[in-house]
């Protein structure tokens, strides 16, 4: 069970749209729709923003959407605020119970 | 509104064992609806699971853990708990405890404790 590969780091404008790759395999992103992504500040604990590749919890903005292709899930930030920079961690179901992170990408807004 | 701490100790002694507790506060464990989760992040690293427990106890662990995991549940008291043995100074980490959704959220840690910085050292 391998971490999830997500890149290092990314970044953009305000009102920019950025977008957060997480590759892993046929045994967990690709096998099922059941990636999430959470937001983390500094010294905060994680945030969910999306769930089941594409749904947002109540109260997480419309700026934010998921989507999957293959073996690779997404994550896409539209309008780019300055709140928005945060480090992001995928994370996928991977059968039989058992739950695989992503690395983790650094969002930096210019 | 449900909220979940972690408490224990913040120093433990390599080849000792780590223990922590989790008391949610604002609704029951003994929902169907969720299992309950443990989440470790090394200081300046990414997030790896250890395992979840529903509250009947069934377990399910980190298969790069499991021979050193133990997590069980006392519903009497709304808490659950991580046993980590024989640990090292790479277990050195913020320990967070989350809800686990089983359908909504499908598969995904919806609400999380603040976290509790564990230091394995001598």
């Amino acid at each position: 069970q391998s971490a999830l590969t997500q890149p290092a780091s990314v970044s953009g404008s305000p009102g920019q749209s950025i977008t957060i790759s997480c590759t892993g395999t046929s045994s967990d992103v690709g096998s099922y729709n059941l990636v999430s992504w959470y937001q983390q500040h500094p010294g905060k604990a994680p945030k969910l923003m999306i769930y089941e590749g594409s749904k947002r919890p109540s109260g997480v903005s419309n700026r934010f959407s998921g989507s999957r292709s293959g073996n690779t899930a997404s994550l896409t930030i539209s309008g780019l605020q300055a709140e928005d920079e945060a480090d992001y961690y995928c994370c996928s179901y991977a059968g039989s119970s058992t739950y695989v992170f992503g690395t983790g990408t650094k969002v930096t807004v210019l | 509104q449900l909220q979940l701490r972690e408490s224990g100790p913040g120093l433990v002694k390599p080849s000792e064992t780590l223990s922590l507790t989790c008391t949610v506060s604002g609704g029951s464990i003994s929902s169907s609806s969720y299992y309950w989760g443990w989440i470790r992040q090394p200081p300046g690293k990414g997030l790896e699971w250890i395992g979840s427990i529903y509250y009947s106890g069934i377990t399910y662990y980190n298969p790069s853990l499991k021979s050193r995991v133990t997590i069980s549940v006392d519903t009497s008291k709304n808490q659950f708990s991580l046993n980590l043995s024989s640990v090292t100074a790479a277990d050195t980490a913020v320990y967070y405890c989350a809800r686990l959704g089983v359908t909504s959220p499908g598969d995904a840690f919806d609400i999380w404790g603040q976290g509790t910085m564990v230091t394995v050292s001598s």
